[in-house]
């Protein structure tokens, strides 16, 4: 199965940009990253996802490295509600079971 | 607004005893999928529906079953629950299976076994 690694823990002030760094050296041509974040009690939720090329939305931006053996995912002004577990996930095609496998995830504080 | 529903948020059950857990989606997706998520670990998947078409992961445990009698509802039998069965399990959705889509979570039950 894909694979990703992550660091267990990050901190971060308010209001200041957050760099989640991912690695996922074993990634093939046709595995989409994907972030998901979970906060306390609550189900995952789908924060971004990219291919190749880096991607924005409303919630983050997605840097993805040339050789995609890596990734980051930005939030540009953390606030206390960004607190949440983030899990960076390889989703491979269907007809290789095309399913979300998480990894560790990183807990993320922020500190007002 | 659309969403995926998860009823009950809490169950409790005994040792032994057979319970089921529910999930709704008004989404209309074609895909549904079960996860497991133990405490402080990341969610793990358990099965799938593609349609009718049921996928069971390798390492998912015989206990579980699950069924879809519509797209809009879909079930988590657990035959004879354990203790080590303790945990949040979480409903998902897609429009489809490719690794493009977005899966939407709903907000999980937790089940105690006593």
């Amino acid at each position: 199965d894909a694979k990703t690694t992550q660091p267990n823990s990050m901190e971060s002030n308010e209001e200041e940009p957050v760099h989640l760094p991912c690695n996922h050296s074993t990634i093939s041509g046709t595995d989409y990253i994907h972030w998901y974040r979970q906060l306390p009690s609550q189900g995952p939720e789908y924060v971004i996802h990219g291919l190749t090329s880096n991607v924005n939305n409303r919630m983050a931006s997605l840097a993805i490295a040339e050789d995609r053996k890596s990734s980051t995912l930005i939030l540009h002004r953390a606030t206390l509600r960004d607190a949440a577990v983030y899990y960076c996930i390889l989703r491979v095609p269907y007809n290789q079971g095309g399913k979300l496998i998480f990894g560790q995830g990183t807990e993320l504080s922020v500190k007002p | 607004d659309a969403m995926v529903i998860q009823n009950p948020r809490y169950q409790v059950t005994q040792f032994g005893k057979p319970v089921t857990l529910s999930c709704s989606q008004t989404l209309n997706h074609n895909v549904m999928y079960w996860y497991q998520q133990k405490s402080s670990q990341a969610p793990k998947l358990l099965f799938h529906y593609y349609d009718k078409d049921f996928n069971n992961e390798a390492d998912t445990p015989d206990n579980f079953q699950s069924r879809r009698p519509n797209t809009s509802f879909c079930f988590l039998d657990i035959r004879s629950p354990g203790l080590g069965d303790a945990a949040m399990y979480l409903c998902a959705t897609s429009r489809d299976p490719r690794p493009s889509e977005t899966q939407y979570f709903g907000p999980g039950t937790r089940l105690l076994v006593l």
